[in-house]
Protein backbone atom coordinates (compact mmCIF):
# COMPACT_ATOMS: atom_id res chain seq x y z
CA UNK A 1 0.00 0.00 0.00
CA UNK A 2 1.84 3.36 -0.75
CA UNK A 3 -0.28 5.45 1.40
CA UNK A 4 -1.53 9.02 1.20
CA UNK A 5 0.06 10.40 -1.47
CA UNK A 6 0.26 14.40 -1.66
CA UNK A 7 1.66 16.37 -4.57
CA UNK A 8 4.07 18.86 -4.97
CA UNK A 9 5.73 18.12 -1.41
CA UNK A 10 7.06 21.77 -1.35
CA UNK A 11 5.64 25.01 -3.36
CA UNK A 12 6.48 28.49 -3.27
CA UNK A 13 4.77 30.90 -5.36
CA UNK A 14 3.86 34.77 -5.45
CA UNK A 15 1.38 36.21 -3.87
CA UNK A 16 -2.06 36.48 -6.32
CA UNK A 17 -1.43 33.25 -7.81
CA UNK A 18 -3.50 29.81 -7.57
CA UNK A 19 -1.95 27.05 -5.61
CA UNK A 20 -3.64 23.08 -6.56
CA UNK A 21 -2.49 20.98 -3.84
CA UNK A 22 -3.30 17.22 -4.62
CA UNK A 23 -3.75 14.05 -2.73
CA UNK A 24 -4.53 10.28 -3.51
CA UNK A 25 -6.04 8.66 -0.61
CA UNK A 26 -5.91 5.40 0.46
CA UNK A 27 -7.63 2.80 -2.35
CA UNK A 28 -10.75 2.01 -0.19
CA UNK A 29 -10.57 4.56 2.35
CA UNK A 30 -13.75 6.65 1.95
CA UNK A 31 -13.31 9.62 4.12
CA UNK A 32 -10.77 12.07 3.22
CA UNK A 33 -9.49 14.98 4.80
CA UNK A 34 -7.71 18.29 4.39
CA UNK A 35 -5.59 19.83 7.20
CA UNK A 36 -3.66 23.03 7.91
CA UNK A 37 -0.43 23.34 10.03
CA UNK A 38 0.94 26.42 11.46
CA UNK A 39 3.11 26.65 13.91
CA UNK A 40 0.00 29.87 15.80
CA UNK A 41 -2.93 27.36 15.16
CA UNK A 42 -1.61 23.81 15.30
CA UNK A 43 -3.51 21.44 13.21
CA UNK A 44 -7.11 22.52 11.54
CA UNK A 45 -9.14 20.98 10.02
CA UNK A 46 -9.95 22.42 6.43
CA UNK A 47 -12.59 20.51 4.87
CA UNK A 48 -13.68 16.71 4.77
CA UNK A 49 -15.52 14.48 2.79
CA UNK A 50 -17.71 11.15 2.75
CA UNK A 51 -18.09 9.11 -0.62
CA UNK A 52 -16.56 12.18 -2.32
CA UNK A 53 -18.57 14.44 -0.95
CA UNK A 54 -18.23 17.18 1.02
CA UNK A 55 -19.38 16.98 4.63
CA UNK A 56 -17.83 20.04 6.65
CA UNK A 57 -16.05 22.91 5.07
CA UNK A 58 -16.51 25.17 8.71
CA UNK A 59 -12.78 25.29 8.88
CA UNK A 60 -12.36 27.11 5.08
CA UNK A 61 -10.63 29.98 6.22
CA UNK A 62 -12.37 31.87 3.02
CA UNK A 63 -13.51 31.94 -0.52
CA UNK A 64 -10.01 31.98 -1.59
CA UNK A 65 -10.31 28.46 -0.46
CA UNK A 66 -11.79 25.59 -2.82
CA UNK A 67 -11.77 21.84 -2.41
CA UNK A 68 -13.31 18.80 -4.71
CA UNK A 69 -13.03 15.63 -5.15
CA UNK A 70 -13.89 14.11 -8.28
CA UNK A 71 -13.69 10.17 -7.62
CA UNK A 72 -12.80 8.41 -5.05
CA UNK A 73 -8.90 8.53 -5.57
CA UNK A 74 -8.26 12.25 -6.21
CA UNK A 75 -8.97 15.53 -4.11
CA UNK A 76 -7.40 18.59 -5.01
CA UNK A 77 -7.57 21.98 -2.56
CA UNK A 78 -6.98 25.09 -4.43
CA UNK A 79 -6.20 29.11 -3.09
CA UNK A 80 -6.89 31.93 -5.75
CA UNK A 81 -5.43 33.76 -5.07
CA UNK A 82 -3.01 33.31 -2.59
CA UNK A 83 -1.55 35.14 0.38
CA UNK A 84 1.66 35.18 2.30
CA UNK A 85 -0.35 34.09 5.40
CA UNK A 86 -1.29 30.83 3.69
CA UNK A 87 2.15 29.85 3.77
CA UNK A 88 2.00 26.47 5.97
CA UNK A 89 2.02 22.79 5.62
CA UNK A 90 -1.35 21.42 4.38
CA UNK A 91 -1.64 18.13 5.04
CA UNK A 92 -4.38 15.13 3.33
CA UNK A 93 -5.46 12.26 5.20
CA UNK A 94 -7.64 9.59 4.87
CA UNK A 95 -9.76 6.65 7.03
CA UNK A 96 -13.13 4.71 6.67
CA UNK A 97 -16.18 6.81 7.16
CA UNK A 98 -16.69 6.49 10.96
CA UNK A 99 -13.80 4.81 11.63
CA UNK A 100 -12.03 4.96 15.14
CA UNK A 101 -9.07 3.83 14.21
CA UNK A 102 -7.67 7.34 13.34
CA UNK A 103 -6.78 8.60 9.72
CA UNK A 104 -3.67 8.22 8.16
CA UNK A 105 -1.72 11.27 6.83
CA UNK A 106 0.28 11.98 3.76
CA UNK A 107 3.35 13.64 3.24
CA UNK A 108 2.15 17.25 3.17
CA UNK A 109 2.80 19.70 1.14
CA UNK A 110 4.71 22.59 2.42
CA UNK A 111 3.54 26.28 0.84
CA UNK A 112 5.25 29.36 1.01
CA UNK A 113 3.88 32.20 -1.00
CA UNK A 114 6.34 35.42 -1.02
CA UNK B 1 -12.24 26.76 26.05
CA UNK B 2 -10.65 25.28 23.03
CA UNK B 3 -11.70 21.58 21.79
CA UNK B 4 -8.88 19.41 23.04
CA UNK B 5 -5.69 21.57 25.58
CA UNK B 6 -2.69 20.62 26.02
CA UNK B 7 0.76 20.79 28.02
CA UNK B 8 2.07 23.81 26.11
CA UNK B 9 5.77 22.33 26.31
CA UNK B 10 8.46 22.10 25.46
CA UNK B 11 10.11 19.42 27.61
CA UNK B 12 13.08 18.46 27.92
CA UNK B 13 14.53 15.19 30.12
CA UNK B 14 17.39 13.40 30.17
CA UNK B 15 17.38 9.65 28.69
CA UNK B 16 15.90 7.10 31.40
CA UNK B 17 13.56 9.78 32.39
CA UNK B 18 9.78 9.48 32.80
CA UNK B 19 7.37 12.09 31.19
CA UNK B 20 4.33 12.75 31.46
CA UNK B 21 1.75 14.54 29.17
CA UNK B 22 -1.69 16.13 30.31
CA UNK B 23 -4.35 16.70 27.70
CA UNK B 24 -8.11 17.55 28.44
CA UNK B 25 -11.15 17.78 25.81
CA UNK B 26 -14.37 20.20 26.08
CA UNK B 27 -16.98 17.20 24.04
CA UNK B 28 -18.38 15.67 26.94
CA UNK B 29 -19.75 13.25 23.66
CA UNK B 30 -16.46 12.84 22.42
CA UNK B 31 -16.00 8.76 21.53
CA UNK B 32 -12.49 7.98 21.05
CA UNK B 33 -8.72 9.13 21.78
CA UNK B 34 -5.79 8.48 20.38
CA UNK B 35 -2.35 9.88 20.69
CA UNK B 36 -0.37 10.66 17.66
CA UNK B 37 3.40 11.29 17.04
CA UNK B 38 4.98 13.85 14.98
CA UNK B 39 8.46 14.09 13.89
CA UNK B 40 10.43 17.38 13.21
CA UNK B 41 8.98 18.32 9.19
CA UNK B 42 6.93 14.73 9.16
CA UNK B 43 3.29 13.97 9.13
CA UNK B 44 1.51 12.98 12.15
CA UNK B 45 1.35 9.16 12.83
CA UNK B 46 -1.05 7.25 15.28
CA UNK B 47 0.87 6.38 18.48
CA UNK B 48 -1.72 4.77 20.39
CA UNK B 49 -5.29 4.75 21.29
CA UNK B 50 -6.55 5.27 24.51
CA UNK B 51 -9.30 2.59 26.49
CA UNK B 52 -11.60 3.94 28.93
CA UNK B 53 -9.68 1.11 31.25
CA UNK B 54 -6.49 2.60 30.35
CA UNK B 55 -3.33 0.67 27.98
CA UNK B 56 -0.19 0.04 27.93
CA UNK B 57 2.39 -0.13 24.75
CA UNK B 58 5.82 -1.35 26.24
CA UNK B 59 6.94 1.77 27.63
CA UNK B 60 3.83 4.01 26.83
CA UNK B 61 1.14 4.21 29.13
CA UNK B 62 -2.55 5.98 28.26
CA UNK B 63 -4.95 6.85 30.78
CA UNK B 64 -8.74 8.31 30.00
CA UNK B 65 -10.89 9.95 32.94
CA UNK B 66 -14.07 10.41 31.22
CA UNK B 67 -15.66 12.21 34.02
CA UNK B 68 -13.12 14.59 34.10
CA UNK B 69 -12.53 14.52 30.25
CA UNK B 70 -9.04 13.99 30.66
CA UNK B 71 -6.25 12.21 28.79
CA UNK B 72 -2.89 11.25 29.72
CA UNK B 73 -0.11 9.83 28.17
CA UNK B 74 3.14 8.25 30.40
CA UNK B 75 6.79 7.36 28.68
CA UNK B 76 9.05 5.23 31.23
CA UNK B 77 13.00 5.32 30.42
CA UNK B 78 12.43 7.56 27.49
CA UNK B 79 15.43 7.07 24.54
CA UNK B 80 16.36 10.02 22.48
CA UNK B 81 14.48 8.12 19.42
CA UNK B 82 11.06 9.32 21.58
CA UNK B 83 12.32 13.24 20.88
CA UNK B 84 8.76 14.12 18.71
CA UNK B 85 5.56 16.07 19.05
CA UNK B 86 2.96 14.03 21.08
CA UNK B 87 -0.49 15.26 20.13
CA UNK B 88 -3.87 14.90 21.84
CA UNK B 89 -6.49 13.57 19.60
CA UNK B 90 -10.06 13.56 19.97
CA UNK B 91 -12.84 11.91 17.91
CA UNK B 92 -16.50 13.06 18.31
CA UNK B 93 -19.59 13.49 16.20
CA UNK B 94 -19.19 17.19 13.89
CA UNK B 95 -23.10 16.70 13.82
CA UNK B 96 -25.46 14.18 11.61
CA UNK B 97 -23.69 11.01 11.72
CA UNK B 98 -20.19 12.80 10.79
CA UNK B 99 -17.54 12.19 12.90
CA UNK B 100 -14.10 13.65 12.65
CA UNK B 101 -10.84 13.91 14.71
CA UNK B 102 -9.74 17.12 16.67
CA UNK B 103 -6.32 18.33 17.31
CA UNK B 104 -4.59 19.30 20.42
CA UNK B 105 -1.39 21.76 19.52
CA UNK B 106 1.41 19.53 20.80
CA UNK B 107 3.91 19.27 22.98
CA UNK B 108 7.44 18.95 21.73
CA UNK B 109 9.59 16.25 23.62
CA UNK B 110 13.81 16.17 23.91
CA UNK B 111 15.22 13.49 24.88
CA UNK B 112 18.83 14.11 25.83
CA UNK B 113 22.01 12.21 26.15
Amino acid sequence: DAGVIQSPRHEVTEMGQEVTLRCKPISGHNSLFWYRQTMMRGLELLIYFNNNVPIDDSGMPEDRFSAKMPNASFSTLKIQPSEPRDSAVYFCASSFIGSNYGYTFGSGTRLTVV
Amino acid sequence: RKEVEQDPGPFNVPEGATVAFNCTYSNSASQSFFWYRQDCRKEPKLLMSVYSSGNEDGRFTAQLNRASQYISLLIRDSKLSDSATYLCVVFANSGGSNYKLTFGKGTLLTVNP
